[in-house]
């Protein structure tokens, strides 16, 4: 059974930094690329952040890139987002999300979500 | 950037009915299109890929069609467990969700 927990949120100052991460378990991890993917309240998803299974390759949605890191362990089947510089409208929460298929360049949406890791970001 | 756009935003509906969604992208995106369910509180659910795919384990009654710019999602026959806000996703150019619609009881 495929499952992603997520970690790491809170409450957080502006200007502020935060590193979360997502245990995966129950797929060849490293055959699949990960995204994070965020929800502010009342809002529709959006997506973040993007890293490739095999080659590493990341990918950022102009609203956090230079102040969005995402990074993965194979080893440790675990995939990461560290966050810094921090604004209100970061505030949501985030999913990582498994891409459905694992061939390289492969056009897929996220078969599978993790519950999800509140981050507020407030004084 | 591809912008999705779906309407309506709120659609009320009773148990049986025939509820249909539609979602129109800025751009051609083929039919690299698909549909989420989302719950209160929970993940989004993938429902279909690539247009018209069902995602293993979703009731038959869900169907989707389209491609280009236009795409719709429908629910041949509304059951209890399917008043939720569905989204729908184009993945032809990283991924760009909908602003949602809700279906609630009428």
């Amino acid at each position: 059974e495929v499952q992603l927990l997520e970690s790491g949120g809170g409450l957080v100052q502006p200007g502020g930094s935060l590193r979360l991460s997502c245990a995966a378990s129950g797929f060849t991890f490293s055959n699949y690329a990960m995204s994070w993917v965020r929800q502010a309240p009342g809002k529709g998803p959006e997506w973040v952040s993007a890293i490739s299974g095999t080659t590493g390759g990341t990918y950022y949605a102009d609203s956090v890139k230079g102040r969005f890191t995402i990074s993965r362990d194979n080893s440790e089947n675990t995939v990461y987002l560290h966050m810094k510089s921090l604004r209100a409208e970061d505030a949501a929460v985030y999913y990582c999300a498994k891409k459905l298929c694992s061939s390289v360049g492969c056009s897929a949406p996220f078969d599978y979500w993790g519950q999800g890791t509140l981050v507020s970001v407030s004084s | 950037d591809v912008q999705m756009t779906q309407s309506p935003s709120t659609l009320s509906a009773s148990v049986g009915d025939r509820v249909t969604i539609t979602c129109r992208a800025s751009r051609s995106i083929g039919n690299w299109l698909a549909w989420y369910q989302q719950k209160p509180g929970k993940a989004p659910n993938l429902l279909i890929y690539e247009a018209s795919t069902l995602e293993s384990g979703v009731p038959s009654r869900f169907s989707g069609s389209g491609s280009g710019t236009e795409f719709t999602l429908t629910i041949s026959s509304l059951q209890p467990d399917d008043f939720a806000t569905y989204y729908c996703q184009q993945y032809s150019s990283y991924w760009t969700f909908g602003q949602g619609t809700k279906v609630e009881i009428k």
